[in-house]
């Protein structure tokens, strides 16, 4: 069966520190990668998704950048965290015509 | 471009009472729609989910009809537990699966018992 691992659970990073993020795919090939993130009273709002490996597309501008450096690994990064990075950052991915699949999610709060 | 409009809440139920979630969406052409629900400290699972228009999803006692006519995707359950503490998110895709989901704001429930 297929798995999606995401970590860590939390993190508190001061502004202007980087951010790695990293979320692997288990059980299953070449399948479609995201970034969502779940900001208090915004909702999910898609950041980065990804196709194929070395093949990402932004969704919106940001701060943030996203890797995939192997073909079941999806990395969320930053140079330098700002306050509004905050939030709760979930990794999903998808085959397709199946339904999204999200990990646990991880806790950023930036202070 | 697409959207989702859903009851933010927060709500608070006894547990047996009925529930409504109401989603209304936006969307080009004929878009697949979809309840996702979160619950306390772990990521979204799909609910239930229509992708044409008429269709009921349902699943755990919760269904949803895509209505075309009225652009809306409510979600129901007729007596709640408390166990269904959790946030739903209604969500749709143009792209005829679940990829690339617009989401909704989501919408807080707790069932006391």
């Amino acid at each position: 069966s297929q798995t999606i691992h995401q970590w860590p659970a939390t993190l508190v990073q001061p502004v202007g520190s980087p951010l790695s993020l990293e979320c692997t795919v288990e059980g299953t090939s070449n399948p479609n990668l995201y970034w969502y993130r779940q900001a208090a009273g915004r909702g999910l709002q898609l950041l980065f998704y990804s196709v194929g490996i070395g093949q990402i597309s932004s969704e919106v501008p940001q701060n943030l950048s996203a890797s995939r450096p192997q073909d079941r690994q999806f990395i969320l990064s930053s140079k330098k965290l700002l306050l509004s990075d905050s939030g709760f950052y979930l990794c999903a991915w998808s085959r397709a015509g199946s339904p999204l699949h999200f990990g646990n999610g991880t806790r950023l709060t930036v202070t | 471009g697409n959207s989702v409009t859903q009851m933010e809440g927060p709500v608070t139920l006894s547990e047996e009472a009925f529930l409504t979630i109401n989603c209304t969406y936006t969307a080009t052409g004929y878009p697949s729609l979809f309840w996702y629900v979160q619950y306390p400290g772990e990521g979204l699972q799909l609910l239930l989910k229509a992708t044409k228009a008429d269709d009921k999803g349902s699943n755990k006692g919760f269904e949803a009809t895509y209505r075309k006519e009225t652009t809306s995707f409510h979600l129901e359950k007729g007596s709640v537990q408390v166990s269904d503490s959790a946030v739903y998110f209604c969500a749709l895709s143009s792209q005829g699966g679940s990829e690339k989901l617009v989401f909704g704001k989501g919408m807080k429930l707790t069932v006391n018992p």
